[in-house]
């Protein structure tokens, strides 16, 4: 199993600021994501954060937008820019320990609040 | 793409009644998961199915794959308080990003 720990846990932004949300791993993970939740929603997937590269986006996500980093094997930032007030929602940081299963474990989220 | 429908959306149930969500994909996947995420908290794996027709049990809940392995189920017997919160199926083909469904949400009363 892997223990995530996600900084902020909640924070309230205005509008056309940006917020970077750290994620740290009790371990180090070959696969790391990134989901967004709206309360009541599933899970969509922003990105998987590739170590050593530039993050891998899914359609509607892109770079500018939501910057990824990820400099080692046990820690993520995703950063949301130039937010505005659709950008509310539970930001997700989710890992895949090893390539034999491909069970993932969540952190406890971030909760963005824009006005 | 990949696209996981899950049914139904909500349910409400007795303790002690059962539950059933189904999980149905577009594609046949190398495998399917199940997560649990409890209100206010995050999704929580319970477990993986990837050979056709599989059945696995984890005391009161029953998982099925489908043989066609484009389908899933998650059944509850005798539900608890403790089994509040909505269950996710997630699939993916070879080593693909997970295709998470739309969730069932599940409320117990006592």
């Amino acid at each position: 199993s892997a223990v995530i720990s996600q900084k902020p846990s909640r924070d309230i932004c205005q509008r056309g600021t940006s917020l970077t949300i750290q994620c740290q791993v009790d371990s180090q993970v070959t696969m790391m994501f990134w989901y967004r939740q709206q309360p009541g929603q599933s899970l969509t997937l922003i990105a998987t954060a590739n170590q050593g590269s530039e993050a891998t986006y899914e359609s509607g996500f892109v770079i500018d937008k939501f910057p990824i980093s990820r400099p080692n094997l046990t820690f993520s930032t995703l950063t949301v820019s130039n937010m505005s007030p659709e950008d509310s929602s539970i930001y997700l940081c989710s890992v895949r320990p090893g390539p034999i299963y491909n069970e993932q474990f969540f952190g406890p989220g971030t909760r963005l609040t824009v006005l | 793409g990949q696209q996981v429908m899950q049914i139904p959306q909500y349910q409400h149930v007795q303790e002690g009644e059962d539950f059933t969500t189904y999980c149905n994909s577009s594609t046949t996947l190398s495998n399917i998961q199940w997560y649990k995420q409890r209100p206010g908290g995050h999704p929580v794996f319970l477990i993986q199915l990837v050979k056709s027709g599989e059945v696995k049990k984890q005391k009161r809940l029953t998982f099925q794959f489908g043989e066609a392995k484009k389908n899933s189920s998650l059944h509850i017997t005798a539900t608890q308080t403790t089994d509040v919160g909505t269950y996710f199926c997630a699939g993916n083909s070879g080593y693909s990003t997970l295709t998470f469904g739309k969730g069932t949400m599940l409320l117990v009363s006592p």
